[in-house]
C-alpha cells in the first residue's frame, strides 16, 4: 500500500512562528503536493515538487515555501505564520506517467494547523 | 485555464437509495482525465473513480460510477445503494496531460446519508 505521512494531525503555533510542515511518502514517487483546503474552496495547490530539489508555485503560494532534500520528503514551511494561514493541509504523491490514467494522486491524513 | 464546479454544496439521500453529485469541467484541453474523490469526517482522501478523456464507455467501481458527458462537459458521479458510511464530502478534479500532474479541485458536496 502507498503510504503518505504527514507529521502532525494537529498543531497550534503563534502568529510570526515559523512553522515547518513535513511529508513523507514511501512509494519512490517523483511528484509531490502540498494542498490547503478550506470551506466552500476546495483543495487549492501551494506547492508541487516533480524531483528532488525541484519545485514549482501551485495556485497559491504566498506566505508559503517548500523544501526537497529527498525524494521521500517534501515540507511546507510557513515562514512567519498568520492567521489566514489556518487551514487543513494536505500532502499528496503521485508517480510519473505519461498515461494520465496513472495520475492518481495519494494522500496524507492531513495536518490541520491553527494560528493563534 | 480548467475549472471544476460543483453546485451542490450539501445532499441528503436516504439509505439504499442512489444518489447523484454533479461535477462540470471547463477547459480547451482534449486531453484530460477525471477523479472523484471522498473525504469522510477523519479527513484522508479516498480515490473513488477515474475517466480518461478518451474513455468511450462511462468508468464503473462497484457501487460508483461516472456519467461522462463529453459534450456537456459534466463528469457525475452516481453512487447506488447509498450507505451510511457514504456520508462525507466528495471532491471532483480534473488533470490535464502535460499539465506536470497537477489536480484541479472543485468546492465539493457534503453527503449525508440518512436513515
Amino acid at each position: 500500500d502507498v503510504k503518505v505521512t504527514q507529521s502532525s494531525r494537529y498543531l497550534v503555533k503563534r502568529t510570526g512562528e515559523k512553522v515547518f510542515l513535513e511529508c513523507v511518502q514511501d512509494m519512490d514517487h517523483e511528484n509531490m503536493f502540498w494542498y490547503r483546503q478550506d470551506p466552500g474552496l476546495g483543495l487549492r495547490l501551494i506547492y508541487f515538487s516533480y524531483d528532488v530539489k525541484m519545485k514549482e508555485k501551485g495556485d497559491i503560494p504566498e506566505g508559503y515555501s517548500v523544501s526537497r532534500e529527498k525524494k521521500e520528503r517534501f515540507s511546507l514551511i510557513l515562514e512567519s505564520a498568520s492567521t489566514n494561514q489556518t487551514s487543513m493541509y494536505l500532502c499528496a504523491s503521485s508517480p510519473v506517467s505519461h498515461d494520465v490514467g496513472s495520475y492518481e494522486q495519494y494522500f496524507g491524513p492531513g495536518t490541520r494547523l491553527t494560528v493563534t | 485555464a480548467q475549472k471544476i464546479t460543483q453546485t451542490q454544496p450539501g445532499m441528503f439521500v436516504q439509505e439504499k437509495e442512489a444518489v447523484t453529485l454533479d461535477c462540470t469541467y471547463d477547459t480547451s484541453d482534449q486531453s484530460y482525465g477525471l477523479f472523484w474523490y471522498k473525504q469522510p469526517s477523519s479527513g484522508e482522501m479516498i480515490f473513488l473513480i477515474y475517466q480518461g478523456s478518451y474513455d468511450e464507455q462511462n468508468a464503473t467501481e462497484g457501487r460508483y460510477s461516472l456519467n461522462f458527458q463529453k459534450a456537456r462537459k459534466s463528469a457525475n458521479l452516481v453512487i447506488s445503494a447509498s450507505q451510511l458510511g457514504d456520508s462525507a464530502m466528495y471532491f471532483c478534479a480534473m488533470i490535464l496531460t502535460g499539465g506536470g500532474n497537477k489536480l484541479t479541485f472543485g468546492t465539493g458536496t457534503q453527503l449525508k446519508v440518512e436513515l
